[in-house]
């Protein structure tokens, strides 16, 4: 079975300054694929950035990045120089060889003007 | 080439009616997943649907819920005889063909929220 915890229900960043999201995950496979979604007050889901199982590279795009540690199944991610719009519910999720998605409980981002 | 299309965005229907939501892919898409998200809560899967097939519902009460994804036409999401515990937002999501590869990426569309009164 597999599941994503995210034990960060709220949290709150200064304008321009850094944070971290934290996400972890168990799984029996050895290929899979994590991501991390963002769902503005609109509630759409938007994909923020994805990570391959067999790559050790971390996944980055502009602000956002993650660090991706297979053995301890920790797939944070890091938003840079957050912005307004940045505000938002951010969900990890695994995606399995079955093509299921399995999605956290989501963390509340609020960027603080 | 449009995102994802669910309609409607708001439903309400009383107890005991029948709600249907819509959901087209996006262009060249062939893939449907659809999902629940409770208030407070992260989205959890219901069902995975290729064209005419569907791939796995396990996610999906064995009652009063059914899904299809005709040849022509949008993916349907259909409860029968609501309940106010199906009040939730409901969630469409397509991918690519998988061609051989496992498909990696969901596009979300922005969902349907159903009320039951």
């Amino acid at each position: 079975a597999q599941t994503v915890t995210q034990s960060q229900p709220e949290m709150s960043v200064q304008e321009a300054e850094t944070v971290t999201l934290s996400c972890t995950y168990d799984t029996s496979e050895n290929n899979y694929y994590l991501f991390w979604y963002k769902q503005p007050p609109s509630r759409q889901m938007i994909l923020v950035i994805r990570q391959e199982a067999y790559k050790q590279q971390n996944a980055t795009e502009n602000r956002f990045s993650v660090n991706f540690q297979k053995a301890a199944k920790s797939f944070s991610l890091k938003i840079s120089d957050s912005q307004l719009g940045d505000t938002a519910m951010y969900f990890c999720a695994l995606r399995n060889t079955g093509n299921q998605f399995y999605f956290g409980t989501g963390t509340s981002l609020t960027v603080i003007p | 080439n449009a995102g994802v299309m669910q309609n409607p965005r708001h439903l309400v229907r009383r107890r005991g009616q029948e709600a249907r939501l819509r959901c087209s892919p996006m262009k060249g898409h062939s893939h449907v997943y659809w999902y629940r998200q409770l208030p407070e809560e992260g989205l959890k899967f219901m069902v995975y649907l290729q064209k005419e097939n569907i791939i796995d519902e396990s996610g999906m009460p064995k009652e009063r819920f059914s899904a299809e994804f005709p040849k022509e036409g949008p993916s349907i999401l259909r409860i029968q005889q609501v309940v106010r515990g199906d009040s939730a937002a409901y969630f469409c999501a397509s991918s690519p063909p998988s061609g051989g590869r496992r498909t990696d990426t969901q596009y979300f569309g922005p969902g349907t929220r159903l009320t039951v009164l």
